[in-house]
């Protein structure tokens, strides 16, 4: 069964420092979302993206956040500069469709220090 | 402006019937249903688009009332594999989907 798979699993990174993280949505979806989790909360939009451009963007995700279509199978977000409260659980998701549901990723636990 | 589910928490007996509602104060396109289990990704069960209609996927179901800008999940015939944390996600016509806090739904045996 096709699935959104992330990368790295974990990452532990220092205040300031850039981090990217990268996924591979499943392969015949067109739609690419980056959403986060602080530990024992909901589930935050961050960004969509659409015909490699950004379609929807939160409050959240303001000038320190990038996202990147680099290749025909990579979507990538980019931190710069994190943060200590950047600490989150960061899930991709794709979907086909903009009207059907979106699947997502295991996600990346960052940590910043 | 984040949906409201409730319960925020329930607790029901293997082969129990459950409803989760979800609520916004925006008038909206679809809701999205998704299951997450603790430490892993959130899974999604269904989507309701805006028309007023009534999705099913097994033992789990969902309504979805336009104009009162509400929808609930029902679970019927509880399973031991129910149990996790179900959000709610709405969406107004963009991409951007607002989830809920979520409900906790554990089964015991």
């Amino acid at each position: 069964e096709p699935e959104v798979t992330q990368t790295p699993s974990h990452q532990v990174t220092q205040m300031g420092q850039e981090v990217i993280l990268r996924c591979v949505p499943i392969s015949n979806h067109l739609y690419f979302y980056w959403y986060r989790q602080i530990l024992g909360q909901k589930v935050e939009f961050l960004v969509s993206f659409y015909n490699n451009e950004i379609s929807e963007k939160s409050e959240i995700f303001d000038d320190q956040f990038s996202v990147e279509r680099p290749d025909g199978s990579n979507f990538t977000l980019k931190i710069r500069s994190t943060k200590l409260e950047d600490s989150a659980m960061y899930f991709c998701a794709s979907s086909e469709l903009r009207t059907m549901g979106a699947f997502f990723g295991q996600g990346t636990r960052l940590t910043v220090v | 402006q984040q949906p409201v589910q409730s319960p925020q928490a329930v607790i029901l007996r293997e082969g129990e019937d459950a409803v989760i509602n979800c609520s916004s104060s925006k008038a909206l396109y679809s809701v999205h249903w998704y299951r997450q289990k603790h430490g892993e990704a959130p899974v999604f069960l269904m989507i309701l688009l805006k028309g007023g209609e009534q999705k099913g996927h097994e033992k789990i179901s969902a309504s979805f009332n336009e104009k009162k800008q509400q929808s609930s999940l029902y679970l019927t015939a509880s399973q031991l594999s129910y149990s996790g944390t179900y959000f709610c996600g709405t969406a107004s016509g963009n991409e951007k989907l607002t989830f809920g806090t979520g409900t906790r739904l554990t089964i015991i045996p």
